[in-house]
């Protein structure tokens, strides 16, 4: 069954950092996702893509966000200076289009510890 | 968003059936009803979706009010494996094409 990639699975990064989190979406999916869950906490939209450019974006997405569709696979979300907040499960999703009635596929998540 | 109200935690034996409620009063008509399950340390993972109709897939059934305002998942033959968090989650059209998660139920299920 296709599925949604995701890498590293863990990093331990020093606050100030940049960050890099890699995803490879379901092939023939054309909207992709990044989500985060702190620790204990709900799982929080962060930013929505199609066609090379961000759709939606939550409050939590600010300007040390960014994403990128580097190639015809990837779909890369940027930290530029990681803090310690956040912290956090990050998870990928795709899906085929953005219709209510879609399925969202997620990851397996990167795991993002800022120290 | 169109918000949804599910019991923070259920216990369920191995091997008998499962049924998660949820509440979602304000549901508008085009919102689709969507659950999802979060196993401890992994990513959600999609179950089942309905919009008016009573679904039936390989992993659970998904029974839906007729007036739409709640929605049961049902678990036929709970296993250790169905131990996770349960989301029952609305798409709402007029918020745009993201999912909000509440805090779901946590499923125990005892050996």
């Amino acid at each position: 069954e296709p599925e949604v990639t995701q890498t590293p699975s863990h990093q331990v990064t020093q606050m100030g950092q940049e960050v890099i989190l890699r995803c490879v979406p379901i092939s023939n999916h054309l909207y992709f996702y990044w989500y985060r869950q702190i620790l204990g906490q709900k799982v929080e939209f962060l930013v929505s893509f199609y066609n090379n450019e961000i759709s939606e974006k939550s409050e939590i997405f600010d300007d040390q966000f960014s994403v990128e569709r580097p190639d015809g696979s990837n779909f890369t979300l940027k930290i530029r200076s990681t803090k310690l907040e956040d912290s956090a499960m990050y998870f990928c999703a795709s899906s085929v289009t953005p219709l209510t009635g879609n399925t969202i596929y997620f990851g397996e998540g990167s795991w993002l510890t800022v120290v | 968003d169109a918000k949804t109200t599910q019991p923070n935690s259920m216990e369920s034996n191995e091997e008998e059936p499962v049924h998660l409620p949820c509440n979602h009063s304000t549901i508008s008509g085009t919102d689709y009803i969507h659950w999802y399950r979060q196993l401890p340390s992994q990513g959600p993972e999609y179950v089942i979706h309905g919009l008016t109709s009573n679904v039936n897939n390989r992993m659970a059934s998904l029974a839906i009010a007729e007036d739409r305002k709640s929605s049961t998942l049902i678990l036929h033959r709970a296993t250790l494996r169905d131990a996770a968090v349960y989301y029952c989650i609305l798409r709402d059209i007029n918020t745009g094409n993201q999912f909000y998660f509440g805090t779901g139920t946590s499923l125990t299920v005892i050996p």
